[in-house]
């Protein structure tokens, strides 16, 4: 299968723990993209790379929100000390070129913060 | 600054046409569009980019009214594969990233 994978596909946790989440995009693509959906809504913007460097991080993201893209491969998305607010499915998608052009989105991973 | 779509929600029988709209408050630089059926991941349908270039799938059409920041999508003798949920996506000159509006829920009915 050459199209984007995210591990795992469901995450339950208790409050205050720490989650990590990885996500391997399509090989060629440059550009690796995080979004929080919650129901009924549509995806909402986390952060973006561009190979390895993080270009933008959005303002609704708190401190507890960090992640990372090493060598411009695959991206973990980390939440420290999760909270209830934080249950919601966290897909990634990936492009190709500089600017933003068609993304493929991953299956996503769903986070439940008991 | 989240973009508002309309309708929230419409249903059809199989062969009618729907338009689905998508407004900002914001000068846009390009409307994306996907759709999302239930449980899986967003899928995408077609960028329109200011200035009139389009790139996308050749069985639906959108338009892009720059002056009123407004985009429509066309689905035209619907069939019961288009049923889902559909998003646009906008652009702000400059901005890397895509604001996504809370989505358009289609159901097409045999």
């Amino acid at each position: 299968d050459t199209g984007v994978s995210q591990d795992p596909r469901h995450k339950i946790t208790k409050r205050g723990q720490n989650v990590t989440f990885r996500c391997d995009p399509i090989s060629e693509h440059n550009r690796l993209y995080w979004y929080r959906q919650t129901l009924g809504q549509g995806p909402e913007f986390l952060t973006y790379f561009q190979n390895e460097a993080q270009l933008e991080k959005s303002r609704l993201l708190s401190d507890r929100f960090s992640a990372e893209r090493p060598k411009g491969s695959f991206s973990t998305l980390e939440i420290q000390r999760t909270e209830q607010g934080d249950s919601a499915m966290y897909l990634c998608a990936s492009s190709l070129g500089n600017r933003i052009n068609e993304q493929f989105f991953g299956p996503g991973t769903r986070l439940t913060v008991l | 600054q989240q973009p508002v779509q309309s309708p929230q929600a419409v249903i059809l029988r199989e062969g009618e046409d729907a338009v689905i709209n998508c407004s900002s408050s914001k000068a846009l630089y390009s409307v994306h569009w996907y759709r999302q059926k239930h449980g899986e991941a967003p899928v995408f349908l077609m960028i329109l980019l200011k200035g009139g270039e389009q790139k996308g799938h050749e069985k639906i059409s959108a338009s892009f009214n720059e002056k009123k920041q407004q985009s429509s999508l066309y689905l035209t003798a619907s069939q019961l594969s288009y049923s889902g949920t559909y998003f646009c996506g906008t652009e702000i000159q400059g901005a890397q990233k895509l604001v996504f509006g809370q989505g358009t829920r289609l159901t097409i009915n045999p």
